[in-house]
């Protein structure tokens, strides 16, 4: 079972450089989400998609664009990378109408941007 | 923004004490849950709650909701080494949109045989 597949798991950018993160789920769940995750910030949530073609915005969009084309796909993008942006980025998944429905996250993408 | 206050942020203790970990807010939550992540991996689902007042277990994890459904805790009792690692509340905003969950930042818990 592949559940959430994030790629790549870890990537260095120059400043001013962009990148495109993918995560693909195979639950067929409507729900996707993506978070960063700092020391001592715990995970904030940055866009998240309610259902194929709809996304919407977190707690720290500034500076990331998503793109749900796909039921299975959520892709996260960084236009002009900044340092601030080094993260560990976490996608997952959920599916719908369940009020305790769960997340399932993917291993992570560690980015360091220099 | 609503937001979700974990106390205390770290957390160490020897093996066999009991320890409780909280998770506030001034907003109401239609469910809380709590996920434990180990180093290098994603978070986890330990369980959610949905009712005010309500109280699970997980062998000797018990999770309880707050009557007015804006905080829960996490007691463990007789805490192992194997218990050792980040443990993660989040919430759904009661009314709004299901996909908004948000998490706190997390206890760190270290636990030393």
């Amino acid at each position: 079972n592949a559940g959430v597949t994030q790629t790549p798991k870890f990537r260095v950018l120059k400043t001013g450089q962009s990148m495109t993160l993918l995560c693909a789920q195979d639950m067929n769940h409507e729900y996707m989400y993506w978070y960063r995750q700092d020391p001592g910030m715990g995970l904030r949530l940055i866009h998240y998609s309610v259902g194929e073609g709809t996304t919407a915005k977190g707690e720290v969009p500034d500076g990331y664009n998503v793109s749900r084309l796909k039921k299975q796909n959520f892709l996260l993008g960084l236009e002009s990378a900044a340092p601030s942006q080094t993260s560990v980025y976490f996608c997952a998944s959920g599916r719908q109408g369940v009020v305790n429905t769960e997340a399932f996250f993917g291993q992570g993408t560690r980015l360091t941007v220099v | 923004t609503q937001l979700l206050e974990q106390s205390p942020q770290f957390l160490s203790i020897q093996e066999g004490e009991n320890l409780t970990v909280y998770c506030n807010s001034s907003s109401v939550f239609s469910s809380l849950q709590w996920y434990r992540q180990e180093p290098g991996e994603g978070p986890v689902l330990l369980v959610t709650v949905v009712t005010g007042g309500e109280v699970k277990k997980l062998k000797r994890l018990t999770f309880q909701f707050g009557d007015a459904r804006k905080d829960s805790s996490l007691h463990i009792t007789a805490a192992q080494p194997g218990d050792t690692g980040l443990y993660l509340c989040a919430g759904r905003n009661y009314g709004g949109s299901q996909g908004n969950l948000i998490f706190g930042k997390g206890t760190k818990l270290s636990v030393k045989p």
